[in-house]
């Protein structure tokens, strides 16, 4: 995991609110992305950004919004229109589109 | 959408044995990865093989890649205890597709005492 923090661990959401998931990385990687996880699955690519103040929706990009406005930073907002949001999301980077990616620990999302 | 597939979805052996998985996919690919997961982490990368590669090696990891048959496998030699974990292949597109990875469903794998 090293080099990328996700935070926080657990976060709770409630009914009608937008929660930040926050993706930070100290690798100097240009690309990064957000996955989404369902118990028993594979990842599915939310959003990803593959330079500064640029980004691109994935396969299920719906009730989530993102920004890059720093290298470093990539928050995921699941927004109210999510309606079913409880997951294990996951930031990764990477050097370039078809590389290899490295992993956060990933944030459980859980709706009250 | 979901571009690897792999086989099996569970598999149990004992430790000193090989484990052997197995992803296909649809596409022309750049490059083909393989990831492993432990439960409630992120993923790790374990090894890359490229579209005009056939075989590769890393430490009891050895992958094999066959572009006409568009499908890999992942051989874990002389496993242990803590090679339990979930194991996901990756592909990225030789052409259009973005550039990003597509991962499949992964395979989880136990290996007990």
């Amino acid at each position: 995991d090293g080099g990328i923090t996700q935070s926080p661990k657990y976060l709770f959401r409630k009914e009608g609110q937008n929660v930040t998931l926050s993706c930070e990385q100290n690798l100097n990687h240009d690309a990064m992305y957000w996955y989404r996880q369902d118990p028993g699955q594979g990842l599915r690519l939310i959003y990803y950004s593959q330079i500064v103040n640029d980004f691109q929706k994935g396969d299920i990009a719906e009730g989530y919004s993102v920004s890059r406005e720093k290298k470093e930073s990539f928050p995921l907002t699941v927004t109210s229109a999510q309606k079913n949001p409880t997951a294990f999301y996951l930031c990764a980077t990477s050097t370039g589109g078809r590389e290899t990616q490295y992993f956060g620990p990933g944030t459980r999302l859980l709706v009250l | 959408s979901q571009q690897g597939e792999e086989d099996p979805q569970a598999l149990s052996i004992q430790e000193g044995e090989n484990a052997t998985m197995n992803c296909s996919y649809k596409t022309s690919i750049n490059n083909l990865q393989w990831y492993r997961q432990n439960s409630g982490r992120g993923l790790v990368h374990l090894i890359l093989i490229r579209s005009n590669e056939r075989e590769k090696h890393s430490g009891r990891l050895r992958v094999t890649l066959d572009t006409s048959k568009k499908s890999s496998s992942l051989l874990i030699t002389a496993s242990r205890a803590a090679d339990t974990a979930s194991y996901f292949c990756a592909t990225a597109s030789f052409t259009g597709g973005g550039n990003k990875l597509t991962f499949g469903t992964g395979t989880q794998l136990k290996v007990e005492l």
